[in-house]
């Protein structure tokens, strides 16, 4: 199987603050890693999938990276909206998830 | 549009056997590629994939609680439903349907049902 360690866990920024979260994969994924936002008492929502590619919809501050085992997500101007809980997935092989990034504004 | 929905019996007792129904539309599970998915998350903690079945039938499980859970189809093909045994505490979560095409990213996802196991 599969394991997805992310980190941190928690982060606290400030509105305009460029925000990063790691992934990384037990082993090489081959870019099959998506990253999802999810609200309190809200599902998950797709924001990017394949390593890169921007869900339809999702505003453009939202980036990411990556290969082999590690991967990043980028959010580049923090905007208070974006409070939320960040998930990664690798669907490599049936389908992981990280633990979780809980995004606070300072 | 794609919409998906998951039902189930809100509390239930350690022991007994779990039923939910995800029932979508928008699209069939007849169709090539498609993939249903059920997810579980313990409040305040991270989801858990749990099993698939797709648009021919085939069956997927976590390899962790394979023993405990049974994925299957409506003929119609517009409801999956997931059983697990033997529930404890622990299974106590929300639980979501997701899809994907082929097996890809989750793209439509249910509300969540809350089940809570308790005596």
């Amino acid at each position: 199987d599969i394991q997805m360690t992310q980190s941190p866990s928690f982060l606290s920024a400030s509105v305009g603050d460029r925000v990063t979260i790691n992934c990384k994969a037990s082993q090489n994924i081959n870019k099959y890693l998506d990253w999802y936002q999810q609200k309190h008492g809200e599902a998950p929502k797709l924001l990017i999938y394949n390593t890169n590619n921007l869900q339809t919809g999702i505003p453009s501050r939202f980036s990411g990276s990556g290969s082999g085992t590690d991967y990043t997500l980028t959010i580049s101007s923090l905007q208070p909206e974006d409070v939320a809980t960040y998930f990664c997935l690798q669907h490599s092989s049936r389908w992981t998830f990280g633990g979780g990034t809980k995004l606070e504004l300072k | 549009q794609v919409t998906l929905k998951e039902s189930g019996p809100g509390m239930l007792q350690p022991s007994k056997t779990l039923s939910l129904t995800c029932s979508f539309s928008g699209f069939s599970l007849s169709t090539s590629g498609m993939v249903v998915s059920w997810i579980r998350q313990p409040s305040g903690k991270s989801l858990e994939w749990l099993a698939a079945i797709d648009w021919d039938g085939d069956k997927y499980y976590n390899p962790s609680l394979k023993s405990r859970l049974t994925v299957s189809k409506d003929t119609s093909n517009t409801q999956v439903f997931l059983k697990i045994t033997s529930v404890d505490i622990a299974d106590t979560a929300t639980y979501y349907c997701a899809r994907t095409v082929v097996t890809d990213y989750f793209d439509y996802w249910g509300q969540g049902v809350m089940v809570t196991v308790s005596s």
